[in-house]
């Protein structure tokens, strides 16, 4: 079965600082992998995804992730932190499921980590 | 606006009364899905539906319902809440398309408390 571990639920920035979000995952196959962002009373949007072409991928709102097949990871990046950052990031990793003869993405999320940026 | 809808996004309701959460998107996706938020457990699937009367259990099904009547809506359920079903609920959709799972669209959230 696939799993996600967020390392830190809590991580906090000073504005302009580096933001490194940390994402492991565990899979049987290569997998499509996820950066969601939730802001305060919204539902949860896309950063960007990893579908096995680049390794290096780049995402909205300036952020990105790599993924390393070695170290099983895909932490998420951003050079230079803005207040407007500051939500919860979710990872999730897909894993295609067969069902009714057809397949979908069944995405398995990590714990979350929340991102505070302070002036 | 392509988008997700969820309503009610706040509710507050009594231990045994039975509830039903709506939720509709205009995208024409074949695939659904509920999930529940809780603090220290990211998210976890409830339900999903691959297309219109095509409906299966998630990870965390046991107290909740769902039916997919038409393609639009896929509304969640809950016969008889109980206070462990106290959490914020979120409605997904996509396409269904081969060759990997596209992105799922979120939508804005409930905010359940079960007294």
């Amino acid at each position: 079965a696939q799993s996600v571990t967020q390392l830190g639920s809590h991580v906090s920035v000073s504005e302009g600082a580096l933001v490194l979000l940390r994402c492991n995952y565990s899979s049987s196959v290569p997998p499509y992998l996820f950066w969601y962002v939730q802001y305060p009373n919204q539902g949860l949007q896309l950063l960007l995804k990893y579908t096995s072409a680049a390794t290096l991928v780049k995402g909205i709102n300036g952020f990105e992730a790599e993924f390393k097949k070695s170290e099983t990871s895909f932490h998420l990046t951003k050079p230079s932190a803005h207040m407007s950052d500051a939500a919860e990031y979710f990872c999730a990793v897909s894993d295609q499921v067969e069902a009714g003869g057809t397949s979908y993405g069944k995405l398995t999320f990590g714990q979350g980590t929340i991102l505070t940026v302070h002036p | 606006e392509a988008q997700v809808t969820q309503n009610p996004r706040y509710l507050i309701t009594v231990t045994g009364k039975k509830l039903t959460v709506t939720c509709s998107q205009n995208m024409n996706h074949e695939y659904m899905s509920w999930y529940r938020q809780d603090p220290g457990l990211g998210l976890r699937q409830i339900y999903y539906s691959m297309n219109v009367e095509v409906t299966d259990k998630g990870d965390v099904p046991e107290g909740y319902k769902v039916s997919r009547k038409e393609k639009r809506n896929f509304p969640l359920i809950l016969e008889s809440p109980s206070p462990n079903q106290t959490s914020l609920y979120f409605c997904a959709s996509s396409l269904l398309l081969a060759g990997g799972p596209e992105t799922q669209y979120f939508g804005p959230g409930t905010r359940l408390l079960v007294l």
